[in-house]
């Protein structure tokens, strides 16, 4: 049981170029979510989507857009990266939406933007 | 804008110590309290959580405070070991869409053998 799958784990990119993070749960979780990590910053939500075919932006969306491909699958796309989305990026996901459930995390993807 | 405050930053703490972090919050619409516990290249996993109906919640060594009228909360280790050691992120949600969570900026507990 892989949980949340996350790739790839690093990847160096020059400004200005494109790319897709991908992620993938075997949970069969509604919910799933982007969030980026920056050192003294916690981790912020880029996009969440409360179940297949609902995307919604949350606190930092700018310069970033989601895709939500089936039940198991969230992208993330960098159109166009910039030296300020240098960061860790994490993909979640979790059972039901409205509910308390935990979410469960990937082990990150780490982004360097030159 | 921070709407979970979270410290201190860093912590270190000998080996059988009680390591304390604190939190605290502003949006009385938060309903559900978790902390994550992230290991060196790892996603953050769930360590224990609370609802502001209760005021303590213990797991084992780890417990929770909460202090609704306060709006605080605060994680308790106690007996401490090298293996605690890691970045502890508290956390906070609203009941409604997608259960979105608002962290805290984060503690690095190092604990000395």
């Amino acid at each position: 049981n892989a949980g949340v799958t996350q790739t790839p784990k690093f990847q160096v990119l020059k400004t200005g170029q494109s790319m897709t993070l991908q992620c993938a749960q075997d949970m069969n979780h509604n919910s799933m979510y982007w969030y980026r990590q920056d050192p003294g910053m916690g981790l912020r939500l880029i996009y969440y989507s409360a179940s297949e075919g609902t995307t919604d932006k949350g606190e930092v969306p700018n310069g970033y857009n989601v895709s939500r491909l089936n039940k198991r699958e969230f992208s993330l796309r960098l159109e166009s990266a910039a030296p300020s989305q240098t960061s860790v990026y994490f993909c979640a996901s979790s059972e039901a939406r409205g509910a308390h459930q935990p979410q469960h995390f990937g082990d990150g993807t780490r982004l360097s933007i030159l | 804008q921070q709407q979970v405050k979270q410290s201190p930053q860093s912590l270190i703490v000998q080996k059988g110590g009680i390591s304390i972090i604190n939190c605290a919050y502003e949006n009385t619409a938060f309903d559900y309290f978790p902390w994550y516990q992230q290991f060196p290249g790892k996603g953050p996993a769930l360590l224990i959580a609370i609802r502001p109906d209760v005021s303590e919640k213990k797991e084992g060594r780890f417990t929770i405070s909460f202090n609704k009228s306060a709006k605080q909360f605060s994680l308790h280790i106690m007996d401490s070991q090298p293996g605690d050691s890691a970045t502890y992120f508290c956390a906070a949600s609203i009941a409604g869409s997608a259960r979105q969570l608002t962290f805290g900026s984060g503690t690095q507990l190092t604990v000395l053998p």
